[in-house]
């Protein structure tokens, strides 16, 4: 089935630095969404975005809805243990429609 | 209850078995769906329901795939004639019918095939 592009596959990171990580889509999407999955549990929702060239943020996380509805981006500040995980964007055609999600980003964190 | 739950967390059976997996939605959501996550991938679509129908059951890879949601809550995802590559985490979510595109998944049902 279809995927979206997301990279970086994965990352490496000092605890406090800042991540960023994008996703990208050959097809519109007025729905983006990021999620962060941990080991053996189902993903979680972080951020929706529902309007193009929206910017959004939940607590040290920002995203922001592409103005082409082509491509969203997650940002994360000051870098925490607890960040650890995989994120995975997910688009979304129209209201009822199924998410169609990247390949996720894992991040790691080094104390 | 609080959010999605699956059972069984688990499931481990050997090729041409049959399979049910359970999936209770949050309470009053009327929007259900199925996606399948193999190793490394993100979670790929396999059904939807809107009350008790099924509104898109594209994502099925074949007739092997069945899945039913009598009462419009409680939905169950079938599986005929295991395959090694049926082997993934089946995982479920749910959404209010106001709550557009915030899907709230549950923990997944780990599916192996011997």
């Amino acid at each position: 089935g279809q995927q979206l592009n997301q990279s970086p596959q994965s990352m490496f990171i000092q605890e406090g630095e800042d991540v960023s990580m994008n996703c990208t889509s050959s097809s519109i999407f007025n729905t983006w969404l990021w999620y962060k999955q941990d080991p053996g549990e189902g993903p979680v929702l972080l951020i929706a975005l529902y309007k193009a060239g929206e910017l959004t943020s939940n607590g040290r996380l920002t995203a922001q809805f592409g103005i082409t509805r082509k491509d969203s981006f997650l940002n994360i500040s000051a870098s925490i243990p607890s960040d650890v995980g995989i994120y995975f964007c997910a688009g979304q055609a129209s209201g009822n429609t199924p998410l169609v999600f990247g390949k996720g980003t894992r991040l790691s964190v080094i104390a | 209850g609080a959010g999605v739950s699956q059972t069984p967390s688990n499931k481990v059976t050997e090729k041409g078995k049959y399979v049910e997996l359970r999936c209770d939605p949050i309470s009053g959501h009327t929007a259900l769906y199925w996606y399948r996550q193999s190793l490394g991938q993100g979670p790929e679509f396999l059904i939807y329901f809107q009350g008790t129908g099924a509104a898109d059951d594209s994502g099925l890879p074949n007739d092997r795939f069945f899945a039913v949601r009598p009462e419009g809550s409680v939905s169950t995802l079938k599986i005929q004639r295991t395959e090694r590559g049926d082997s993934a985490v089946y995982l479920c979510a749910s959404r209010s019918g106001t709550g557009v595109g915030e899907q709230f998944f549950g923990p997944g049902t780990r599916l192996t095939v011997l």
